[in-house]
């Protein structure tokens, strides 16, 4: 059974950083791309962040770029993302997927909550 | 960059068909998925490339893609059907992915 559970939310300054975290179980972690897509309060989906299954290529949606850092580590099953120079448009909820293909996100955490007081 | 735009919400009675719409600049040439989200829960993918199924999910949802527009079908619609559901692209020439801004599905 494919399990994402993510972690490392919580209420930060504007201008600050935070370190989020992705532990993969139940699929061969290193053989798939994985995203970060959020989801600020009452809004829609937005996809930030992907990454390919060797860590070797990384996409950013553009009111990141610059700021966020995602990587991963294929020995711990792990995803992260780096955020840095926090601002209150970075609250949201924010998810983990599994992707397949590149394409499409077949897999999801339940949810990590970012919150940036200005 | 690609947009891709859903009407906000669709209201369909019990045992009805939904037909939910995504609109974009020559949507049929790419591969559109889409995702159901209830309140308080994460996403799940419900059709895949266009028209394909994830393994649980029921044969209502299907889905199509031509032109312009990109439609999800739910047939026999249930009270459980109830979510905001969102349609996503790869926009190749961005290497974004892109999602549309949801479609509230109210069963009457």
């Amino acid at each position: 059974e494919v399990q994402l559970l993510e972690s490392g939310g919580g209420l930060v300054q504007a201008g600050g950083s935070l370190r989020l975290s992705c532990a993969a179980s139940g699929f061969t972690f290193s053989s798939y791309a994985m995203t970060w897509v959020r989801q600020a309060p009452g809004k829609g989906l937005e996809w930030i962040s992907g990454i390919n299954g060797g860590g070797d290529s990384t996409y950013y949606a553009d009111p990141v770029k610059g700021r966020f850092t995602i990587s991963r580590d294929n020995s711990k099953n792990t995803l992260y993302l780096q955020m840095n120079s926090l601002r209150a448009e970075d609250t949201a909820v924010y998810y983990c997927a599994k992707t397949t293909g590149l394409r499409y996100f077949d897999y999801w955490g339940q949810g990590t909550l970012v919150t940036v007081s200005s | 960059s690609y947009v891709l735009t859903q009407p906000p919400s669709v209201s369909v009675a019990p045992g009805q068909t939904a037909r939910i719409t995504c609109g974009g600049n020559n949507i049929g040439s790419r591969s559109v998925h889409w995702y159901q989200q209830k309140p308080g829960q994460a996403p799940v993918l419900v059709v895949y490339d266009d028209s394909d199924r994830p393994s649980g999910i029921p044969e209502r949802f299907s889905g199509s893609n031509s032109g312009n527009t990109a439609t999800l079908t739910i047939s026999r619609v249930e009270a459980g059907d109830e979510a905001d559901y969102y349609c996503q692209v790869w926009d190749t020439s961005s290497d974004h992915r892109v999602f549309g801004g949801g479609t509230k599905l109210t069963v009457l």
